[in-house]
């Protein structure tokens, strides 16, 4: 069976620092794979997705960056934290129409 | 793209009483519309989904419906129980092999003993 993993679980960074998610999957191969951010009480922002190696497509201007270095490997990336980007960072994988979410990084920027 | 509105924001039932959430969509072409579950702090669970083709769809207490024609589809739970509480999202997906989901802003459900 299929399952994703994202660390770190938690992480408290100070504004302009730099920032690296990692998510990755088991039990599939080629997946679509997704970043989403959710502020808190907010719903569900879609920042990026991919439908393969080295193929990343923004959904939202801002100042992250993702990258997906091998198959079942997507990495979330800034080089300098806002406040704005605090909340709770959700990957998703997808073989088919549904797609399933990873346990979370939350995220607070101070 | 896509726009998903989803109503009510939060909705306070009973136990035992049943709970309605509804959705709309814009994009006709959209054939894709799942249903997640949220508990505090935690990840989304897909609970429920529903394609184009189908007209509902039932799974033990929940059920969803979908009506093309008024691009709009619900989610039905009877019989709620107090583990029922948590925020409940809508999604569609306007198709294509990147199967991106766009998410109603989600509905905080209370089931009060």
């Amino acid at each position: 069976s299929q399952t994703i993993h994202q660390w770190p679980a938690t992480l408290v960074q100070p504004v302009g620092s730099p920032l690296s998610l990692e998510c990755t999957v088991e039990g599939t191969s080629n997946p679509n794979l997704y970043w989403y951010r959710q502020a808190a009480g907010r719903g569900l922002q879609l920042l990026f997705y991919s439908v393969g190696i080295g193929q990343i497509s923004s959904e939202v201007p801002q100042n992250l960056s993702a990258s997906r270095p091998q198959d079942r490997q997507f990495i979330l990336s800034s080089k300098k934290l806002l406040l704005s980007d605090s909340g709770f960072y959700l990957c998703a994988w997808s073989e088919t129409s549904r797609q399933y979410f990873g346990p979370g990084t939350r995220l607070t920027v101070l | 793209g896509e726009n998903v509105e989803q109503h009510p924001s939060t909705l306070s039932v009973q136990e035992g009483d049943s709970a309605v959430i509804k959705c709309t969509y814009s994009d006709s072409a959209s054939n894709y519309f799942p249903w997640y579950k949220q508990e505090l702090g935690k990840r989304p669970q897909l609970i429920i989904d529903i394609r184009s083709n189908v007209g509902e769809k039932k799974d033990q207490r929940i059920a969803v419906t979908l009506n093309k024609t008024a691009k709009h589809f619900s989610l039905h739970i009877t019989e709620t129980q107090p583990e029922d509480s948590a925020v409940y999202f809508c999604a569609a997906n306007s198709g294509g092999s990147n199967y991106k989901l766009t998410f109603g802003k989600g509905t905080l459900l209370t089931v009060n003993p």
